[in-house]
């Protein structure tokens, strides 16, 4: 079945660093989505791509899908304390538009 | 705001016992979801509703059933619980065909001794 792996499952960074996360299906996937979830918390909506080689920015952050709509990564800039938690990139193909996630990656950042 | 409210945030319960988690969300939404998120392994689809009273089997549904007979209301059946359902699940809900965006709701950390 249709697979979405996600890499690094885990990184940390000093304050100011940067940050990537990775993700990548085995099937073209019609949209992707980003989640965020702090520790404790639930996952949170973070933005959709559906165009291939699309790029989107909020704020520090950077979202890009793949020219094949396969993969995508999520990049942050100058990362800070409030960027703490797991990210997750969720890909949706065929009917029902379900979504399948990845395994997440959990970033920490040291001030 | 959209609030996806899960009953319990936490639960003990006892191998072979049947367990209900119960979700409810306030903004009309027709489809609704429950995964279970395990580390390392991400969040994996248990089942789906697209409609009161419509179900669909998701990735993992072995052990679990479903019951969406009203639409704000989605329930998880865990028929006879054992220790490997111990996990954190979740609900979310989502308005069909508006944007693809899941709500979450808070999550129930279920262990099964």
């Amino acid at each position: 079945g249709q697979q979405v792996m996600q890499i690094p499952q885990y990184q940390h960074v000093q304050e100011g660093e940067d940050f990537t996360t990775y993700c990548n299906s085995s099937t073209t996937l019609s949209n992707i989505q980003w989640y965020k979830q702090r520790p404790g918390g639930h996952p949170v909506f973070l933005i959709q791509l559906v165009k291939s080689g699309e790029v989107k920015k909020q704020k520090r952050l950077t979202f890009q899908f793949g020219e094949a709509k396969k993969n995508s990564s999520l990049h942050i800039t100058a990362t800070q304390t409030t960027d703490v938690g797991t990210y997750f990139c969720a890909g949706s193909s065929g009917g029902y538009n379900k979504l399948i996630f990845g395994a997440g990656t959990r970033l920490a950042v040291h001030p | 705001d959209v609030k996806v409210t899960q009953s319990s945030r936490y639960l003990v319960k006892r191998t072979g016992e049947k367990v209900f988690l119960e979700c409810v969300q306030d903004m009309d939404h027709e489809n609704m979801f429950w995964y279970r998120q395990d580390p390392g392994l991400g969040l994996r689809l248990i089942y789906f509703s697209y409609d009161v009273k419509m179900k669909e089997k998701g990735d993992i549904p072995e052990g679990y059933s479903v019951s969406r007979e009203k639409k704000e209301r989605f329930s998880l059946i865990l028929e006879s619980a054992s220790t490997n359902q111990t996990s954190m699940y979740l609900c979310a809900s989502r308005k069909r065909l508006a944007k693809n965006i899941q709500y979450f709701g808070a999550g129930t950390r279920l262990s099964v001794l």
